[in-house]
């Protein structure tokens, strides 16, 4: 079983849905990072969470420490969104990232 | 632009051959970062270094070696290239810790 699992691998939805990837990991960890990689390859962290809740425009990520688990929404979504969503987290004993498989999202005009 | 610079961007060379990725972190940042995805994996951890010291090895080969210079930027070598070494490689830095990443636009590696 791997550490880090998300959830769905893939995703098509149209434009304006409202979008929910998931995230669930099995160690103990500091902090958990959702970052966005597009076609081209470039990645782009979103978010950095250790607890709560953290929302940047039209994305929002939250994070259950208890359940060991982390959602990442997107409301409004648009076909610019389309991209890879890799959930990435920090181990509390090592420091070290430990990445999920990445969910890919394509939004359809 | 992220803050971390990362050359080149495309680099096309031959099996048997040995490259030289670099890496500038963000201003500020210690930690230095490598990752290498390639088509059929996700992204994995090779290296860490952190003030210039080597602070955590993941799945690097031998054939690969790194080192953070005092001025903080970071090379990654690559040598006798195989045609799977083909793969986006990934330069990422940090304060340190917790903190958060900065990840560089990549360097894309073919061998051909």
């Amino acid at each position: 079983k791997n550490e880090v699992e998300q959830s769905p691998q893939n995703l098509t939805a149209q434009e304006g849905e409202f979008i929910t990837i998931n995230c669930s990991y099995s160690v103990g960890i500091s902090a958990l990072h959702w970052l966005q990689q597009h076609p081209g390859g470039g990645i782009v962290s979103l978010f950095m969470l250790s607890s709560g809740k953290k929302k940047h425009g039209r994305l929002i990520a939250t994070i259950n420490i208890q359940e060991k688990h982390s959602s990442l929404h997107i409301t409004a979504s648009h076909p610019r969104d389309s991209a890879v969503y890799i959930c990435a987290v920090l181990m509390d004993s090592n420091y070290q990232l430990i990445w999920g498989a990445g969910t890919k999202l394509i939004i359809k005009p | 632009d992220s803050g971390v610079t990362q050359t080149p961007k495309h680099l096309i060379t031959a099996t048997g051959q040995r490259v030289t990725l670099r890496c500038s972190p963000r201003s500020g940042d210690l930690s230095v970062y490598w990752y290498q995805q390639s088509l059929d994996q996700g992204l994995q951890f090779l290296i860490q270094y952190y003030n210039g010291e080597e602070r955590a090895k993941g799945n690097i080969l031998e054939r690969f070696s790194a080192q953070q210079f005092p001025d903080l930027h970071s090379e990654l070598n690559l040598s006798s290239l195989e045609l799977g070494d083909s793969a986006l490689y990934f330069c990422a830095s940090s304060v340190g810790g917790s903190y958060g990443y900065t990840f560089g636009s990549g360097t894309r590696l073919t061998v051909v």
